[in-house]
């Protein structure tokens, strides 16, 4: 089934404790990003990557490291969290070929900061 | 710049019509539309690019008008299965960067 996975999909954690979520897809698809989703702000775009080793911010990209060393994996790194990190985030994917293509969203990642 | 998109939120009644505008400040090469039930993740409806109009669904189309960087989806004779919150998304010429709006929460009653 073509599908992309996040994990974990609930996380509570403290204050600078370093935490990773994956996020990886099968559809060998070469344009993938991080959104992070607010209420009332929408999804905001953290990084994407246009395909492999190559990354670019987004918006929101303080506080956030990604990399992209294989083309079905594209990990979201928060070094040091803090409570205004607490926030619903989305991976997606899609098939690039030039252009912004139809984004396959992961199932949210809900991270809470304390 | 997040593209700007109205109303906020409208309650339709079953059957009917509804339009969503979503409007940017920069040239843009594509506008996408994306649905979102509660709890769920943004699910894709369309895109448009310039120069092209595509529609993705037989009773919900969009349009894109370049010149004036907006783009409108169209919901026909509503269903309650309609109902959730619509996001709009650019692309900016030359740009690869994706950049939703915040949202416009639709809720049909039957």
């Amino acid at each position: 089934e073509a599908q992309v996975t996040q994990n974990p999909r609930y996380l509570i954690t403290v204050t600078g404790k370093k935490l990773t979520v994956t996020c990886s897809q099968n559809m060998n698809h070469e344009y993938m990003s991080w959104y992070r989703q607010d209420p009332g702000l929408g999804l905001r775009q953290i990084y994407y990557s246009m395909n492999v080793e190559v990354t670019d911010k987004g918006d929101v990209p303080e506080g956030y490291k990604v990399s992209r060393k294989e083309k079905r994996n594209f990990p979201l790194i928060l070094e040091s969290p803090s409570p205004n990190q607490t926030s619903l985030y989305f991976c997606a994917s899609s098939l690039s070929r030039g252009a912004v293509g139809t984004q396959y969203f992961g199932p949210g990642t809900r991270l809470t900061v304390l | 710049q997040q593209p700007v998109q109205s109303p906020q939120a409208v309650i339709l009644r079953e059957g009917e019509d509804a339009v969503i505008n979503c409007s940017s400040s920069k040239a843009l090469y594509s506008v996408h539309w994306y649905r979102q039930k509660h709890g769920e993740a943004p699910v894709f409806l369309m895109i448009l690019l310039k120069g092209g109009e595509q529609k993705g669904h037989e009773k919900i189309s969009a349009s894109f008008n370049e010149k004036k960087q907006q783009s409108s989806l169209y919901l026909t004779a509503s269903q309650l299965s309609y109902s959730g919150t619509y996001f709009c998304g650019t692309v900016g010429a030359g740009s690869y960067q994706l950049t939703f709006g915040k949202g416009t929460k639709l809720s049909v009653i039957p």
